[in-house]
């Protein structure tokens, strides 16, 4: 069965600081790597996502992120966080031929201080 | 381009009381979900509709939940008796194909007492 692994559950960053979220996903097939973010009372949106093509993706707000396939691992970027970079960051994967079903990890809560 | 409605965005009940929820996808989005995100977990499928057909609903506790999108638009997700457990947000979700990216509605959120 997929799964998808989030390592950091809460983060606590100062402004400037550079932010990796680690993402990690068990599926051997063909996927579709999302990263989604949820601002504070808003509802989730997508930050950026990977189909094929350059493993290196870039989204949203400058964020970023790299397709590892020999890892299986989808980890989320950025070089300078802001204060309304606070938010909760989920992974998401799409094992493609099998259920084509979105599988989500259990998020990280990012909080960065001013 | 209009997002995905839900409503309510909120709901109290008590146990063994009756629920249901609304949906409108983006227009034109053939693919419609509906997830359960329950506080400190992400969102976890429990159905998703392809037109009016149901594709997958593998994860639907189907003796008190049921859900339906009658005409390939809208949808109803409906929980008959409510349990303590069931407190969640429950998301609704449309994507113009199968795999592709999904787009969220904000969510109603439930509070079974």
């Amino acid at each position: 069965a997929q799964s998808v692994s989030q390592h950091n559950h809460h983060v606590i960053l100062s402004e400037a600081a550079s932010l990796e979220l680690g993402c990690n996903y068990s599926y051997g097939g063909t996927v579709n790597l999302f990263w989604y973010v949820q601002y504070p009372g808003q509802h989730l949106q997508l930050l950026l996502k990977y189909f094929s093509g350059d493993p290196l993706v870039k989204g949203i707000k400058g964020f970023e992120a790299e397709f590892i396939k020999s890892k299986f691992s989808f980890n989320l970027r950025k070089p300078s966080v802001q204060w309304s970079d606070t938010a909760e960051y989920f992974c998401a994967v799409n094992g493609l031929g099998a259920t084509n079903k979105l599988i989500f990890g259990t998020g990280t809560l990012l909080a960065v201080q001013p | 381009e209009a997002g995905v409605a839900q409503s309510p965005r909120y709901k109290i009940i008590e146990k063994r009381q009756s629920v249901a929820f609304w949906c409108n996808p983006i227009s034109g989005h053939a693919t419609l979900y509906w997830y359960q995100q329950i506080l400190g977990q992400g969102p976890k499928l429990l159905i998703q509709f392809q037109n009016n057909g149901v594709v997958d609903d593998s994860q639907l506790p189907k003796d008190r939940f049921s859900a339906e999108r009658l005409k390939g638009v809208d949808s109803t997700l409906k929980i008959q008796p409510a349990k303590l457990e069931d407190s969640a947000v429950y998301l609704c979700a449309s994507s113009q194909e199968e795999g592709g990216e999904q787009f969220f509605g904000p969510g109603t959120r439930l509070t079974v007492l």
